[in-house]
Formats: structure tokens, sequence, C-alpha cells
């Protein structure tokens, strides 16, 4: 099957600073790539839709200004948490979409970032 | 996209079919159902999905309504291992997933 990786799968940093999380599409491309944010014990939370070569798209209430995605190669985007404060600590999840078909998509997530802001 | 309700939690025991329930009332024809299960603190995992017709593969088995209204993931044998949190999605093809709040399943021993 496909894989997804991310990283770093943990990291730690102290607030103001920022940090950059990359997620790889390993055995595929993908020109669609998604980023979610999950709290303890809560669902995950779309945050916005990455495309190759294009600018992403947040969804209501993210602030793309805060979190900066660029996506640019088909096995690659970055999310950015600029100016990291402690709130900004949750999991931060990407999936990548393989194919074009519009009748259905897979969808592979990665394992994961866990960050925690000091 | 439509919204889907699923039970919080189901305990299951070991060895025994784990039968999920999710109810989609609002799905339209275009929209697929899809199963996948978070294991603590890992990325979500695809199980399976269907549109029409009921499914099976190695993990699983997708029963949908004849009205598509609602649809059962079944685990026919559940063990430890499938202890997690297991979302029911309904979504067009192509489009973002928007996860619910999921079933907790946990298997006992």
């Amino acid at each position: 099957g496909a894989v997804v990786s991310q990283h770093p799968s943990w990291v730690i940093c102290k607030s103001g600073t920022s940090v950059k999380i990359e997620c790889r599409s390993l055995d595929f491309q993908a020109t669609t790539m998604f980023w979610y944010r999950q709290f303890p014990k809560q669902s995950l939370m779309l945050m916005a839709t990455s495309n190759e070569g294009s600018k992403a798209t947040y969804e209501q209430g993210v602030e793309k200004d805060k979190f900066l995605i660029n996506h640019a190669s088909l096995t690659l985007s970055t999310l950015t948490v600029t100016s990291a404060h402690p709130e900004d600590s949750s999991f931060y999840i990407c999936s990548a979409r393989r194919g074009a078909s519009t009748t259905y998509n897979e969808q592979f997530f990665g394992p994961g970032t866990r960050l925690t802001v000091l | 996209d439509a919204k889907t309700t699923q039970p919080p939690s189901m305990d299951c025991a070991e060895g025994r079919a784990a039968n999920l329930p999710c109810n989609h009332s609002t799905i339209s024809g275009n929209e697929y159902v899809y199963w996948y299960r978070q294991i603590h603190s890992q990325g979500p995992q695809y199980i399976i999905h269907g549109l029409k017709n009921n499914e099976t593969n190695e993990m699983a088995s997708l029963i949908i309504t004849e009205d598509r209204k609602s649809s059962t993931l079944i685990l026919p044998h559940a063990t430890l291992r499938d202890t997690a949190v297991y979302y029911c999605i309904v979504r067009v093809a192509g489009n973002q997933f928007y996860f619910g709040t999921g079933t907790s399943l946990t298997v006992i021993p």
C-alpha cells in the first residue's frame, strides 16, 4: 500500500519559535495533500488543502499567516507553524491523495507529528 | 458532505464479531461511505469504503442499507489490536475528509 511519512514525529520548541513539519508520499505522487490537527481526546480537524504548485486552501477559522503551507513538489508538502505558542501544541497529521479520478480517491494518512510548545 | 452519527463507545469480546453502526441519513447519491480507524497517537488507517453494494476485504466487511442511510462495519473476529477509534465518513469522491467524533471500540480479553 501507499506510504506517507511525516518528519519529525515529535518536536518540542520554545514559545515564539517557528516549526516546520514535512509530509512526504514515499511511493506515489500526490497532487493534493491535506493537513489536520487533533487535540487530546478530540477528532481530527481539517486545517487546509494543499495543491501542488498553488496556494493552499484553508478551512474557516484557520489562520493562513500562522500555518504556512508549501506544496512545492508532487511528493512533499510542508506545514510551518510560525511563532508557536502553547495553545498550538497538538497532533498534526497530513494525508495525501493518490490518483486524479473523480469517481473515488484513495487518501493515505501520515503517522502524525506531535508538537509541544513550552 | 453528509454528516454521520456514531455511538461514542462500544465494547466487544475478543474473538467475537464487532459491529459498528453509522447513520448517514442525508447522504447523497454520489457520496461514498468510508471507514477509518485511529489507534492512539497514530495516523488514521484506511479500512474499507463503498458506494451502494456491500464490500469485504481482508480487514472488515461493510454493509450498506438499501436506502444508503446507514451502514455497519463488521470486524469478524475482533482482537485486542482492534481497540481504536473508528470513524465513519461520507464524502463525494475527491473531496476532503471531515471527521466526526467516531466510535471508541474497546476489545475486552
